[in-house]
Formats: C-alpha cells, sequence, structure tokens
C-alpha cells in the first residue's frame, strides 16, 4: 500500500478482554515499530521488529503485551486482560532502516485508538 | 537510558509570527539523528525535519529550521511565517539509543491563532 496501515482505527473493549490491533506497513520495509500515546504524553517505545531478526521488546510494559511479525510485514500487537490503564493510542511505524544504521525515516500509520471501559 | 525533553507543553503564537519549540536530549552515542514530528489532530505522524549529529550545518525545509548545539544536547526548531496549518501536537525525537529505536519527547501543542 501507500503508507502504513492499521486497524481498527478505534476500539471499545471491556475490562479483562484480550485485543489484537495490526499494523500493515510499507511493502519493503524491513524495521517496524510499536509505540503508544497516553493522552497528554509523548510516544512511548513498545518492541521494534527488524528483518528475521529477534525483536526488541524492551519496552513492552507487562507480560500481557506481545507482538508478533509474521513474514517479515503484517504485524500484531496483542494485549491480554485489558486494564483501564491501557487505554491509549497505539501507533505503528515503518522505516527502511537497515541494522547498525540510524539515518531513516519513520513512516507512521494514524494508530488505534483503544478505549478499556 | 536516552531521553529527550521538550520542556514547552503549549505555546501560541499568531498567523505570520516566528515561534521556537525547544528540544534537549540525552544521549552516550557519537553517531545519530534527531527528528520533528508534526501531528496534527488526525493522529498521523508527519516528519518535518531531519539533522545528522556529525553535520554541523542546522538543517532547513522552507518555513522549517533547527538549531542544533550539539555540545548543549539542544535541538530547537523553529518555524517562520507560521500558518493555521501548523497548528498541530510536535514531537522531537532521537535515535542512537539503546531500544534501537526512536526516542520521542513528550510534545509540544502548537497553536497558530488568525
Amino acid at each position: 500500500g501507500a503508507g502504513v496501515s492499521q486497524s481498527p482505527s478505534n476500539k471499545v473493549t471491556e475490562k479483562g478482554k484480550d485485543v489484537e490491533l495490526r499494523c500493515d506497513p510499507i511493502s519493503g520495509h524491513t524495521a517496524l515499530y510499536w509505540y503508544r500515546q497516553s493522552l497528554g504524553q509523548g510516544l512511548e517505545f513498545l518492541i521494534y521488529f527488524q528483518g528475521n531478526s529477534a525483536p526488541d521488546k524492551s519496552g513492552l510494559p507487562s507480560d500481557r503485551f506481545s507482538a508478533e511479525r509474521t513474514g517479515g510485514s503484517v504485524s500484531t500487537l496483542t494485549i491480554q486482560r485489558t486494564q483501564q490503564e491501557d487505554s491509549a493510542v497505539y501507533l505503528c511505524a515503518s522505516s527502511s532502516r537497515l541494522t547498525g544504521t540510524l539515518n531513516t525515516e519513520a513512516f507512521f500509520g494514524q494508530g488505534t485508538r483503544l478505549t478499556v471501559v | 537510558a536516552q531521553t529527550v525533553t521538550q520542556s514547552q507543553p503549549e505555546m501560541s503564537v499568531q498567523e505570520a509570527e516566528t515561534v521556537t519549540l525547544s528540544c534537549t536530549y540525552d544521549t552516550s552515542e557519537n553517531n545519530y539523528y534527531l527528528f520533528w514530528y508534526k501531528q496534527p489532530p488526525s493522529r498521523q505522524m508527519i516528519l518535518v525535519i531531519r539533522q545528522e549529529a556529525y553535520k554541523q550545518q542546522n538543517a532547513t525545509e522552507n518555513r522549517f529550521s533547527v538549531n542544533f548545539q550539539k555540545a548543549a544536547k539542544s535541538f530547537s526548531l523553529k518555524i517562520s511565517d507560521s500558518q493555521l496549518g501548523d497548528t498541530a501536537m510536535y514531537f522531537c525525537a532521537s535515535t542512537g539509543g539503546g531500544a534501537d529505536g526512536l526516542t520521542f519527547g513528550k510534545g509540544t501543542h502548537l497553536i497558530i491563532q488568525p
């Protein structure tokens, strides 16, 4: 596609339920990032995929959060047993960045607004 | 851990004025990149300008320019002849951190008044 696509745009879920957020990166981009943006806050790094390497999960806030990237393309962020503090906008970004290089622009999707009630 | 600090939660200026958004960062890396992203109400993050740390010349993109002070670890964004469409959240970001990703500041909400 022309850009990074995220679905759904908005998700309302009940506390305790599991949710899956999807990200379709730009075709050919090897790097994929997930960020969380809480109200009035900056972007909190969650996880980073680079090609076939093991992902950098250092930003995941708890073991209720996990992410996969299948075939080096589409990624799914899963939040189990959602809590109200999980309410935020979840942003996905991709870039053509290669391992060990720093100079690439990250292209962002429009995010998924998750509301846990 | 790498940190990026934006000390101005909100700024408001009149249309056509010049405005400067501040950003400081803390990294132990020698080579890194700095970015300013714009996030309008649509939530779409858009790259405004990029600076390579090893380049002394400040980056410029049309009405947008940066003042990069490497020793002070400062990276401010200047918007000249501000327009109503510049109203947005602006985020400063840096690469080179241990997470191998972009580290963002908390953002500055810029409001351009007509």
